[in-house]
């Protein structure tokens, strides 16, 4: 079975644009959770899609959004980048809700300037 | 203080050492995941955890619910195990809480 992919894996965007990644669940899988690494900051939970509803949302500006689209794939959107939103962005996908093992992509880097 | 803190930020080891690293623990849970990170960021899970241990080849995780702790055991340590090793706890649904990480490196 594929695992969880992420398009693109790199990407470089200027501060000002917006962009937006894409996350393809394990088949099957029907809760897709984002997450934000930085070097400062760590891991931090951004949000989590359940059945194309957020069921939860991590303590982000409202420049960071996402969607999940009726088969399971989930969409995040960064608009106005700034440069310190530069970040791997990884998603995890689950086969449910609520304590489930989750399966995480190999992850975005995007790198503002 | 953050709500997931773990213990030792920084690890190394000869080859065949056995191998622990901790994790505390604040906030009620659901459950609490021991995760692998290599080197170029792909993220591994090793276990998730409720109650109990569980072990997977030469990986113990153990997790006792009234202390809010866990941790995590490596066996007879390989160079191949280098990695830094994230403990996450589950808040409601999947929002995962994470510790900073351990960084292992093992020398042959």
């Amino acid at each position: 079975k594929a695992g969880v992919t992420q398009t693109p894996r790199y990407l470089i965007k200027t501060r000002g644009q917006q962009v937006t990644l894409s996350c393809s669940p394990i088949s099957g899988h029907r809760s897709v959770s984002w997450y934000q690494q930085t070097p400062g900051q760590g891991l931090q939970f951004l949000f989590e899609y359940f059945s194309e509803t957020q069921r939860n949302k991590g303590n982000f500006p409202g420049r960071f959004s996402g969607r999940q689209f009726s088969n399971s794939r989930s969409e995040m959107n960064v608009s106005t980048l700034e440069l310190g939103d530069s970040a791997l962005y990884l998603c995890a996908s689950g086969l449910m809700t609520g304590g489930y093992e989750q399966y995480f992509g190999p992850g975005t880097r995007l790198t503002v300037t | 203080k953050n709500e997931v803190e773990q213990s030792p930020q920084n690890l190394t080891a000869q080859e065949g050492e056995f191998i622990t690293i901790n994790c505390s623990y604040s906030v009620g849970i659901s459950a609490l995941h021991w995760l692998q990170q290599h080197p170029g960021g792909g993220i591994v899970s090793l276990f998730m955890l409720s109650s109990g241990k569980k072990k997977h080849g030469r990986l113990i995780a153990t997790i006792n619910i009234q202390e809010k702790h866990s941790s995590l055991h490596i066996t007879a340590s390989h160079p191949r195990d280098s990695a830094v090793y994230i403990c996450a706890v589950g808040i409601n649904t999947d929002k995962l809480i994470f510790g900073t990480g351990t960084r292992l490196q093992v020398f042959p």
